[in-house]
């Protein structure tokens, strides 16, 4: 069965500081990955897919993510966080033969100044 | 363009009552879906539309859940004999086209339900 996998429930980080969000995903097949971000008070917003080619994919607002199979990972980096990064991301897995997504139960990030 | 809208933003129910969700998508998106937030959980799937048909309905969590969809856009999510656990925020999201495991889906805000 499908399933997604995110290790850290709640990370904080200094502002300025380089982040890194980790997801892993359980799928036999190639899987369609994409990392959102929920802002308080507002809906899930699309940072970043990944479908194929270039495993190294970059998103809106900094943010990058890299698939590594080898590993089952698709891990969310940004080199400088900003106070605004401060929200709850969710990693998630789509599949190709059905129309579900699979969730994360998503890692709160707190940044300090 | 509107992004989707879900209303009621807050609904503060009693025990056993019915409940009704809303949701409007983005103007000319046939996929609709319809996902449970709980505290400290990640999203569930509920149901998802293509057009006005729901052809998996396996993530509704009972029998006291079901939707419907109508003229391709508003969907309405009606929870029959409410039950405490069924507090939570729901999510309504669409997409341009059905193959959701490779198309962005849009969010609404949603409702955040909570059952007394």
């Amino acid at each position: 069965a499908q399933s997604v996998t995110q290790p850290d429930i709640h990370i904080t980080v200094s502002e300025g500081a380089s982040l890194e969000l980790r997801c892993n995903y359980s799928y036999g097949a190639t899987p369609y990955l994409f990392w959102y971000v929920q802002s308080p008070g507002q809906g899930l917003q699309l940072l970043l897919k990944y479908f194929s080619g270039d495993t190294l994919v970059q998103g809106i607002k900094g943010f990058e993510a890299e698939f590594k199979r080898s590993q089952s990972s698709f891990n969310l980096r940004k080199p400088s966080v900003h106070w605004s990064d401060a929200a709850e991301y969710f990693c998630a897995v789509g599949t190709n033969t059905g129309n579900q997504f699979y969730f994360g139960t998503g890692t709160s990030l707190t940044v300090i100044p | 363009g509107a992004g989707v809208s879900q209303s009621p933003s807050n609904k503060v129910t009693e025990k056993g009552k019915d409940v009704e969700l809303r949701c409007d998508p983005i103007s000319g998106h046939t996929a609709l879906y319809w996902y449970r937030q709980s505290l400290g959980q990640g999203l569930e799937f509920l149901i998802y539309f293509q057009g006005n048909s729901a052809p998996d309905k396996s993530g509704l969590p009972s029998d006291r859940f079901s939707a419907e969809r109508t003229g391709g856009s508003v969907s309405t999510l009606t929870i029959q004999r409410t039950q405490q656990e069924d507090s939570a925020v729901y999510l309504c999201a669409s997409s341009l086209v059905l193959l959701a495991s490779q198309e962005t889906q849009y969010f609404g805000p949603g409702t955040r339900l909570l059952v007394l």
